[in-house]
């Protein structure tokens, strides 16, 4: 039972490129949620879905696009990355109540 | 907007020695928990209390729900250096499919052997 799990673990990118960060849960949740985390900020909701094909927007959703394809998993893409998005991003499965974080994805945007 | 304010935000003490930190709010969450994060790893669910007044126990740790659902305290007693770590609250807020959580920044704390 892995839990939650995030790909890629450390990504540096250039201001515009694009990328895709990958989360996936084995706990069969309804509910994922991507957030990132800054200093002095603490966590902010990026995007959530309550559903497999369900998606909505959180506190600071510009810049980012998301889909939920299939139940286990919940994609992040940045379409054209920029040096505010550096950061550390966690995808949550879970409930509101309970959730239960992925390692973290450290992303530096230069 | 800052709904959760958790204090202190930084606290060092000896091993042995008790703490409490707070989370306070102004607003009634259904439910709140609390997570412990240590570096380089995202945060990790201790516990979550639901009841006005309720009091949970995890080994030396003591969480309290405050009677009107608005605020929170976790006691340590006995710290140690495992302890070390940020502690952040959250709350459940809302209803329906626009229940989330609203975040605290955190108490960082650190048990010195």
């Amino acid at each position: 039972n892995a839990g939650v799990t995030q790909t890629p673990k450390f990504r540096v990118l250039k201001t515009g490129q694009s990328m895709t960060l990958l989360c996936a849960q084995d706990m069969n949740h309804e509910y994922m949620y991507w957030y990132r985390q800054d200093p002095g900020m603490g966590l902010r909701l990026i995007h959530y879905s309550v559903g497999e094909g369900t998606t909505a927007k959180g506190e600071v959703p510009d810049g980012y696009n998301v889909s939920r394809l299939k139940k286990q998993n919940f994609l992040l893409g940045l379409e054209s990355a920029a040096p505010s998005q550096t950061s550390v991003y966690f995808c949550t499965s879970g409930t509101v109540g309970e959730q239960y974080f992925g390692p973290g994805t450290r992303l530096t945007v230069t | 907007t800052q709904l959760l304010e958790q204090s202190p935000q930084f606290l060092s003490i000896q091993e042995g020695e008790n703490l409490t930190v707070y989370c306070n709010s102004s607003s009634v969450f259904s439910s709140l928990q609390w997570y412990r994060q240590e570096p380089g790893e995202g945060p990790v669910l201790l516990v979550t209390v639901v009841t006005g007044g309720e009091v949970k126990k995890l080994k030396r740790l003591t969480f309290q729900f405050g009677d009107a659902r608005k605020d929170s305290s976790l006691h340590i007693t006995a710290a140690q250096p495992g302890d070390t770590g940020l502690y952040l609250c959250a709350g459940a807020h809302g209803a329906g499919n626009n229940r989330k959580l609203i975040w605290g920044l955190g108490t960082s704390l650190a048990v010195n052997p």
